[in-house]
């Protein structure tokens, strides 16, 4: 069964660093997304991204965040300036038609975030 | 109000039980519904959507109440690879899907 893949497993970073996140969604999928757990919360939704842009953003994902989508395949996170608060594990997931047609999303293992 | 509720537990069923979980939503306009699986430090996994005239999947049944604004699973015989958090989640934007807090399911022998 096709997979989202998200590299790497586990970052740490420093605090006011920057950091990219990665992800490789199910080749056929056309709707991206970004979410993210805190440890012992929620899962967050923080982005959707179709067709080269933005399509959807909470507010968590303010300047400090962007997504990229550079190839044919990658679909990357940027954490600017990180904080401590930023510490998380984040998910990607894909979906083969938006989310809102019951089209299931698919999510990568994460990458847990640490920072220190 | 919490856009979407769900009571933490940890419900403590023995194998075989039958075990029900609820869910809240505060959004009337929320359109798509599922519950989602997700095992301790993994991501989440889709368990089942839920439809208006409620739907089945093996010993999996999701049900729900628009007017209430209300969805339940109900899980029978259960299993010990049934332990787990069971998420609740609604679309409520264009592309955005909101998620409980999750309730634990402890299955034991």
């Amino acid at each position: 069964e096709p997979e989202v893949t998200q590299t790497p497993s586990h970052q740490v970073t420093q605090m006011g660093q920057e950091v990219i996140l990665r992800c490789v969604p199910i080749s056929n999928h056309l709707y991206f997304y970004w979410y993210r757990q805190i440890l012992g919360q929620k899962v967050e939704f923080l982005v959707s991204f179709y067709n080269n842009e933005i399509s959807e953003k909470s507010e968590i994902f303010d300047d400090q965040f962007s997504v990229e989508r550079p190839d044919g395949s990658n679909f990357t996170l940027k954490i600017r300036s990180t904080k401590l608060e930023d510490s998380a594990m984040y998910f990607c997931a894909s979906s083969e038609l938006a989310a809102g047609s019951n089209s299931p999303l698919h999510f990568g293992n994460g990458t847990r975030l640490t920072v220190t | 109000r919490k856009e979407v509720e769900q009571d933490p537990g940890p419900f403590n069923v023995p194998e075989g039980a039958t075990v029900a979980f609820n869910c809240t939503y505060s959004n009337s306009a929320s359109q798509s519904f599922f519950w989602y699986r997700q095992d301790c430090r993994k991501e989440p996994k889709l368990l089942m959507s839920v439809y208006s005239s409620g739907n089945e999947d093996g010993r999996f049944t999701a049900q729900l109440n628009r007017a209430s604004q209300y969805i339940s699973l109900l899980i029978r015989d259960s299993k010990l690879s049934d332990s787990a958090t069971y998420l609740c989640v609604v679309r409520t934007g264009f592309q955005k899907l909101v998620f409980g807090t999750g309730t634990r399911l402890l299955v034991s022998p």
